[in-house]
């Protein structure tokens, strides 16, 4: 099974700010990586797929880069309804795996 | 718009069964993909099952393998899970996703629906 290592787990920052969350996987997947974003006691929402795709309807603030193993989602000028668990998962092969969750706090 | 309403999450005994389903619309449920993803009480994500659009393969995690099958009724645009021998662990939500494909064909969630809790408990 593909592993998916996901950091960090926490990060606090600030309205205004940029992040960044990184995912490596533990082979190469190409670019079949998703992000999606959990706000507490509702489902996932996809984000991007195909690593650097922008779902339809999801501003563009969200972005994601890389291929292969490594991997990055970036959310520029975070506002209050940013602060969110974020899962990246690769779709490469099944069994699907999920990283282990990047929880957004405000500073 | 798209729409999938999970239904059957239920506090269950250790060694009991349960079915899932995740009614569809707002989209041409035959010609999709499907999952089921599942979420223990304060922890991450799981994917558990997925299947394709007519039915003819399905896929498995390990952990529910040889316990859970999962199916598709295309006329009722409704997926199921149907789970036997439930242990604690599975104790979950249990979210039903449709899986979109990408430009290169590779399916990934695009929708999910809003969940159904699972208790697997003495």
């Amino acid at each position: 099974d593909i592993q998916m290592t996901q950091s960090p787990s926490s990060l606090s920052a600030s309205v205004g700010d940029r992040v960044t969350i990184t995912c490596r996987a533990s082979q190469g997947i190409s670019s079949y990586l998703a992000w999606f974003q959990q706000k507490p006691g509702k489902a996932p929402k996809s984000l991007i797929y195909a690593a650097s795709s922008l779902q339809s309807g999801v501003p563009s603030k969200f972005s994601g880069s890389g291929s292969g193993t490594d991997f990055t989602f970036t959310i520029r000028s975070l506002q209050p309804e940013d602060f969110a668990t974020y899962y990246c998962q690769q779709y490469n092969s099944y069994p699907f795996t999920f990283g282990q969750g990047t929880r957004l706090e405000i500073k | 718009e798209v729409q999938l309403l999970e239904s059957g999450g239920f506090l269950v005994q250790p060694g009991g069964s349960l079915r899932l389903s995740c009614a569809a619309s707002g989209f041409t449920f035959s010609n999709y993909v499907m999952s089921w993803v599942r979420q223990a009480p304060g922890k991450g994500l799981e994917w558990v099952s997925s299947i394709t659009s007519r039915g003819g393969s399905t896929y498995y995690a390990d952990s529910v393998k040889g316990r859970f099958t999962i199916s598709r009724d295309n006329s009722k645009n409704t997926l199921y899970l149907q789970m036997n021998s439930l242990r604690a662990e599975d104790t979950a939500v249990y979210y039903c996703a449709k899986d979109g494909p990408d430009s290169s064909g590779f399916y990934y969630h695009d929708s999910w629906g809003q969940g159904t809790l699972v208790t697997v408990s003495s």
